[in-house]
């Protein structure tokens, strides 16, 4: 399968834990795109990566929240100190270089917080 | 004002119309624009972009751009109940980013 691949398809976590989101881009695909999804809302962005850049993180919280995408590995969307608030539905999407811009998602990690 | 406007429905449609999908947006820099479906509980699937005035047609689908009145639209010929579900419009912004709408639940009835 060469679409986008996220882990877990579900994670539950209580308040205070962390959270790990791993995000693999389609093969050839060296931009990663964050998004969420609460419930009942639109899509939002969160964070625009290239390897071991963060291009664009203007979406994202101040504060608990950060992201990478190493050199070798996936991509990673980490939330410390999880509240109920964070639960939602984080989307990965990636894109080629140049070109038409258009992105794909991966199915995405639902995230409980309870 | 939101970057990026949709009706949010639910628009209904009989078995084999033609679905009608509109949104607005704010940025008349904007270039680029995406079409993208959604079934409840998965994730966005693209459909369509389009980049230049006029329209663009695949298969059943037809994307419409008016840079002018910054709107673009989707229409469905031959609604099929597959095809029910909720329709994102997405915005490229800076850095490529997509500045997504609340998207429109479209119903179609057997």
């Amino acid at each position: 399968n060469a679409g986008v691949m996220q882990n877990p398809r579900h994670l539950v976590r209580r308040r205070g834990q962390e959270a790990r989101l791993r995000c693999s881009p389609m093969k050839g695909h060296s931009h990663v795109y964050w998004y969420r999804q609460l419930p009942e809302e639109g899509l939002k962005f969160m964070v625009y990566l290239q390897k071991e850049n963060i291009i664009d993180e203007s979406g994202m919280p101040k504060e608990r929240f950060s992201a990478e995408f190493p050199k070798e590995g996936p991509s990673i969307l980490r939330i410390q100190q999880v509240v109920r608030g964070d639960s939602a539905a984080y989307f990965c999407a990636s894109r080629t270089s140049g070109g038409t811009y258009e992105q794909y998602f991966g199915p995405g990690t639902r995230l409980t917080v309870t | 004002q939101k970057e990026v406007e949709q009706n949010s429905g639910p628009l209904s449609v009989p078995e084999g119309a033609i679905a009608s999908l509109n949104c607005t947006y704010s940025d008349r820099g904007s270039q680029s624009f995406f079409w993208y479906r959604q079934y409840s509980g998965k994730s966005p699937e693209l459909i369509m972009f389009i980049y230049s005035n006029g329209d663009k047609e695949d298969g059943r689908f037809t994307a419409q751009l008016n840079k002018a009145s910054q709107y673009v639209s989707l229409l469905i010929r031959d609604s099929q109940p597959s095809d029910s579900a909720t329709y994102l419009c997405a915005v490229r912004g800076n850095t490529g980013k997509l500045i997504f709408g609340q998207g429109t639940t479209l119903q179609v009835k057997p």
